[in-house]
Formats: structure tokens, C-alpha cells, sequence
């Protein structure tokens, strides 16, 4: 079967770096996303990591190492406006389905 | 403005009423799936669609249909709503053929679904 294991809750204050933590067993990796939704909102996506490595996207880095089956998002600068919660998500691509973790809500204080 | 649509955004229903969820895109995306979110088991696939008329289950499509008559179209159906059926719905689409793969789910607003 397919599993994702992330935190369930992060706390930061503002300025601050956080990473959060993502480990996946599947059966047909085929690349690795991060998704934000804030409360009552659509994920909208942040990153996409089909190979290892670092990706960076202005604030926001994610990195994959496939033979560990382990990413991360990281944030740096943090904003209140980050506080929400972050998914990420295992594309199998022999199939095309997406599995989701539980998602970790990040909370931002000041 | 690109963007995936989903109407009702809040239904209210009883068991057994036949209900559809439309969803559709404007982005000329292959790919389109339904997701449902419940607290505490983030979302999970219920149908995707690669192309049209070519669907397939995703982990949770027990008491769901689909169809794909047109690209742009993914309506979602529930022909006899159960009360564990309650659950907040999104659909997305995405584009994942060749150099338009960039991985990237495209949601919808979501629809709140309350089956009584």
C-alpha cells in the first residue's frame, strides 16, 4: 500500500526557518509535491521534486532523495501569512494517482 | 483567468437523493480527479480521468461515478448519498504529458457536502 508520514502540527515565530518532514513508502514513485491550503481554501501547489535534489522557489525549498523515500519543504522568512497547512503528496506515476499525507499545520507566531 | 470550477460550493441533502458535483477547467488540461478531505486524513483520491471517456478508480470510489464526455467536463456523482459521504470535495486538473508535465495539481474551491 501507499503511506505518508509527516508532523501533524509545527510551531514558529516569524523570521524563523522551518522545515517540515515528509517520508513515503509506494510502490511507484514517480515524483514528490507540497501543497498549501489555509483554512476553508483550496491546496494551491508549491513545489514539485521528480528528482533528487533542492528546488527552490523564492521563500520556499523542497528537497527529495528517492533512495531514502524522504522530502522536506522548507521555509525561510516566515510570515504570519504562512500559517496553514502543508500536504505533501506521492505521484505514482505507473497509475497517475496522487496519495496525500495527513498534512501539518504550521502555526506562525509573532 | 485559468481556473477549475465546482458547483455546488454547499449542498445540504438527505440519504438515498441522487446529487452531481460538476467540476470544469479552462486550462485544456488531460487530467482531471476528484479528492475528498476529512479531518485528520488529508485528501484522498476517489476517481481520476487521463483523457476523455478514459477513467479509473482512485483509493476511496465506493458509492461514486464519473464520467469524461468532454475534456473540460469531470462531474462527480453520487447515486444514492450516504451520511459517511459528508466530506468536503475537490477536484483538480493538471497537465502531465511531456514538457507541459510540471507535476502541478490545479484545485478547485471545493464543495461541502452534508448528507443527512
Amino acid at each position: 500500500g501507499q503511506s505518508l508520514e509527516q508532523p501533524s502540527e509545527v510551531t514558529a515565530v516569524e523570521g524563523a526557518i522551518v522545515q517540515i518532514n515528509c517520508t513515503y513508502q509506494t510502490s511507484g514513485f514517480y515524483g514528490l509535491s507540497w501543497y498549501q491550503q489555509h483554512d476553508g481554501g483550496a491546496p494551491t501547489f508549491l513545489s514539485y521534486n521528480a528528482l533528487d535534489g533542492l528546488e527552490e522557489t523564492g521563500r520556499f525549498s523542497s528537497f527529495l532523495s528517492r533512495s531514502d523515500s524522504y522530502g522536506y519543504l522548507l521555509l525561510q522568512e516566515l510570515q504570519m501569512k504562512d500559517s496553514a497547512s502543508y500536504f505533501c503528496a506521492v505521484r505514482d506515476g505507473d497509475f497517475n494517482k496522487f496519495y496525500f499525507g495527513s498534512g501539518t499545520k504550521l502555526n506562525v507566531k509573532p | 483567468e485559468a481556473q477549475v470550477t465546482q458547483n455546488p460550493r454547499y449542498l445540504i441533502t438527505v440519504t438515498g437523493k441522487k446529487l452531481t458535483v460538476t467540476c470544469s477547467q479552462n486550462m485544456n488540461h488531460e487530467y482531471m480527479s476528484w479528492y475528498r478531505q476529512d479531518p485528520g486524513l488529508g485528501l484522498r483520491q476517489i476517481y481520476y480521468s487521463m483523457n476523455v471517456e478514459v477513467t479509473d478508480k482512485g483509493d476511496v470510489p465506493e458509492g461514486y461515478k464519473v464520467s469524461r464526455k468532454e475534456k473540460r467536463n469531470f462531474p462527480l456523482i453520487l447515486e444514492s448519498p450516504s451520511p459517511n459521504q459528508t466530506s468536503l470535495y475537490f477536484c483538480a486538473s493538471g497537465a502531465f504529458i511531456g514538457r507541459a508535465d510540471t507535476g502541478e495539481l490545479f484545485f478547485g474551491e471545493g464543495s461541502r457536502l452534508t448528507v443527512l
